[in-house]
């Protein structure tokens, strides 16, 4: 089956500790992407990227880094300087166009404990 | 840069009462909204994109509408399943590519 697969779906980091959350596609997706989700919130941006060994800072990327050496898998990796780490994430990909969209993986709970 | 803006933020109806949900944006072009519905714990699953001023999209009974400035979520005769946040995203193109900025959401409780 094709779709998004997001791991751990749940994630306990205790703090100072950098933690890297797993996306995978096999949708043949160019575009991925990464939110981070608090409680009822929307959707917040870390980082996209278009294109294998390129990517963009989101509205909230401090804190975050990002790689996409393959075109299905796009980690994400909290860092130690992100001082609010605890909240859900989300990734998705889509294909390149105008009006293509989103598919959502089911999501990371990570917890600092 | 783009700005989505969507209210309520919580609507609680009856079943059968039927309402509707608001997204209003603001963009330099639009290059395509959409809608999802978000379960608690899960990722947002599809439902509709709308490109164009006065296009209109249906499914069960959900109904999607977009204008220059906003879109509406109509939902006829809802029922308990129907509970969910719904969150609306407008595509946005930028020098490093395509973004997807998305609303705060409407968390909405249909009750029997």
């Amino acid at each position: 089956d094709g779709g998004i697969t997001q791991s751990p779906k749940y994630l306990f980091r205790k703090e100072g500790q950098n933690v890297t959350l797993s996306c995978e596609q096999n949708l043949n997706h160019d575009a991925m992407y990464w939110y981070r989700q608090d409680p009822g919130q929307g959707l917040r941006l870390i980082y996209y990227s278009q294109i294998v060994n390129d990517f963009q800072k989101g509205d909230i990327a401090e804190g975050y880094s990002v790689s996409r050496e393959k075109k299905e898998s796009f980690p994400l990796t909290v860092t130690s300087a992100q001082k609010n780490p605890t909240a859900f994430y989300l990734c998705a990909s889509r294909l390149q166009g105008l009006n293509t969209e989103a598919f959502f993986g089911q999501g990371t709970r990570l917890t600092v404990v | 840069e783009d700005q989505v803006t969507q209210s309520p933020e919580a609507l609680r109806l009856q079943e059968g009462e039927s309402s509707s949900l608001n997204c209003s944006y603001t963009v330099s072009g639009l290059r395509g909204l959409f809608w999802y519905r978000q379960d608690p714990g899960k990722g947002p699953e599809f439902l509709f994109t709308l490109y164009s001023a006065g296009e209109e999209k249906e499914k069960e009974r959900l109904k999607a509408t977009l204008t220059k400035k906003e879109s509406f979520l109509h939902i006829t005769a809802p029922k308990p399943e129907d509970s969910a946040t719904y969150l609306c995203a407008v595509h946005e193109l930028t020098g490093g590519g395509n973004k997807l900025t998305f609303g705060t959401g409407t968390q909405l409780k249909v009750e029997l």
